[in-house]
């Protein structure tokens, strides 16, 4: 079965500042994509950067990079330099390659003051 | 393409009654999924198809709770008798194969007084 897990409901940054949004995941199978999305408080969905699982390279996007670190089974975000705009809920989510049953974690909220 | 579509943007119903929410994919994705978001329970995965046909819907909750895809271009998630605990947004999102982003409606801000 497939599970992903965010432990942070919440976290604060100053802006400028990085930060660095914590994910980790389950599956038993051997191929599969990981993603970000983010939530501003106007309620789209809005899709970050994608890491497939066997990407030997982080994927990184703008501001956007995703520490990826498959034994421990960890696709960490990390947005660096803080924005206004950055406040929002993030969430992670996970695609096996196998039922292609996409999946999400219960996100976190990121806010960043000034 | 105009992205996915839902309709419609709010609904409040009384209980009891019948509640269908509709989804229009992106042309030339060949999956559409379901979600419900709450505040308790986040994101959850109901059901997706896959070229029109139902691969998993073991989330859907209980059997009020159904879903069609009667063609490339059209899916609906139907709730009968709609109950209180069901208010929610709901969102539909579609994609091509796995490797690739989906991509999300607007959603349907659901309320059952």
């Amino acid at each position: 079965a497939q599970k992903i897990t965010q432990t942070q409901p919440g976290m604060f940054v100053q802006e400028k500042e990085a930060v660095t949004l914590d994910c980790t995941y389950d599956t038993s199978d051997p191929s599969y994509g990981l993603f970000w999305y983010k939530q501003p408080s106007s309620g789209e969905m809005i899709f970050l950067i994608y890491q497939g699982s066997y990407d030997q390279q982080n994927a990184t996007e703008g501001r956007y990079s995703l520490n990826f670190q498959k034994a421990r089974k960890s696709a960490n975000l990390v947005i660096s330099a803080s924005q206004l705009g950055d406040s929002a809920m993030y969430f992670c989510a996970m695609r096996s390659y196998n039922t292609d049953k996409l999946i999400f974690g219960t996100g976190t909220r990121l806010q960043v003051f000034p | 393409d105009a992205g996915v579509i839902q309709s419609p943007r709010h609904e409040v119903t009384e209980m009891g009654q019948e509640v269908t929410l509709r989804c229009k994919p992106i042309s030339g994705h060949d999956y559409l999924f379901w979600y419900r978001q709450t505040m308790m329970r986040g994101l959850e995965l109901l059901i997706y198809f896959n070229n029109n046909v139902p691969i998993d819907d073991s989330g859907m909750p209980e059997d009020r709770f159904s879903a069609k895809m009667p063609n490339a271009s059209f899916s609906t998630l139907k709730i009968q008798p709609s109950e209180p605990r069901d208010s929610a947004v709901y969102f539909c999102a579609s994609s091509t194969r796995a490797g690739t982003e989906a991509f999300f409606g607007q959603g349907t801000r659901l309320t059952v007084v």
